[in-house]
């Protein structure tokens, strides 16, 4: 059963546009939430996050709006720019997630310039 | 400062062999944690490691073990490996572990294929 679940496996998006990247979960007792990017034959590196008390934060860029009654997580890019180009995780974790961190399966962003 | 290294970046083995893979996670980390990559998957857990103790771990059969040395670097082993074992195996280092809001620095990865 997946408790976090990003259904879009991937999103095109054209330069200077907003990216809206889409994140699920199941499991009301997680209480932080996390975004990574991973570019090809490198590891995720963390991007932005978000506690369960907040429902936006914003870092440049990118900010992460976060509705706890829908139980649903965005992260906005704007604008996109092709360097964003990469695969974005969303994670959580708290709520008897044993201490680790619960990712979904990704979504691939192609910023098109 | 030195990021998280792992070892070795490729490899290939066959069906019923054994792997050992290692990680040195960034200097002062004592937290440890190992994550599966595969196309249909995402990243799932495997286990995490502090101050050599296994702390918390995935749902993976017991051919999949690890452990942690005194000076915080990590090893992995997977026993009679199966084709399905073919993935990227990322390790990632933290202070404290991920209990709350702790962020993970992730290796490059080692991949795995199993023919």
């Amino acid at each position: 059963d997946q408790q976090v679940k990003q259904n879009s496996p991937s999103l095109s998006v054209q330069e200077g546009r907003i990216s809206i990247l889409n994140c699920d979960y199941t499991n009301s007792m997680f209480d932080y939430f996390l975004w990574y990017k991973k570019y090809p034959a490198e590891g995720p590196t963390f991007l932005i996050s978000i506690s369960s008390i907040k429902d936006k934060n914003e870092d440049g860029r990118f900010t992460v709006f976060l509705n706890k009654s829908a139980k649903h997580l965005s992260l906005h890019i704007v604008p996109s720019q092709p360097g964003d180009s990469a695969v974005y995780f969303c994670a959580a974790s708290g709520g008897g997630s044993q201490g680790n961190l619960i990712f979904g399966k990704g979504t691939k962003l192609s910023v098109k310039p | 400062k030195a990021g998280v290294t792992q070892t070795p970046r490729y490899l290939i083995k066959t069906r019923g062999q054994q792997v050992t893979l290692s990680c040195s996670p960034i200097s002062g980390h004592r937290s440890v944690s190992w994550y599966q990559q595969t196309p249909g998957q995402g990243l799932q857990f495997l286990f995490e490691y502090f101050s050599e103790t296994q702390r918390n771990k995935g749902n993976f059969p017991g051919r999949f073990s690890g452990r942690q040395f005194s000076n915080s670097r990590s090893e992995m082993n997977v026993s009679t490996l199966e084709l399905g074992d073919s993935a990227l195996y990322l390790c990632a280092s933290s202070l404290s572990g991920t209990g709350g809001s702790g962020e993970l620095f992730f290796g490059e990865g080692s991949r795995l294929t199993v023919l």
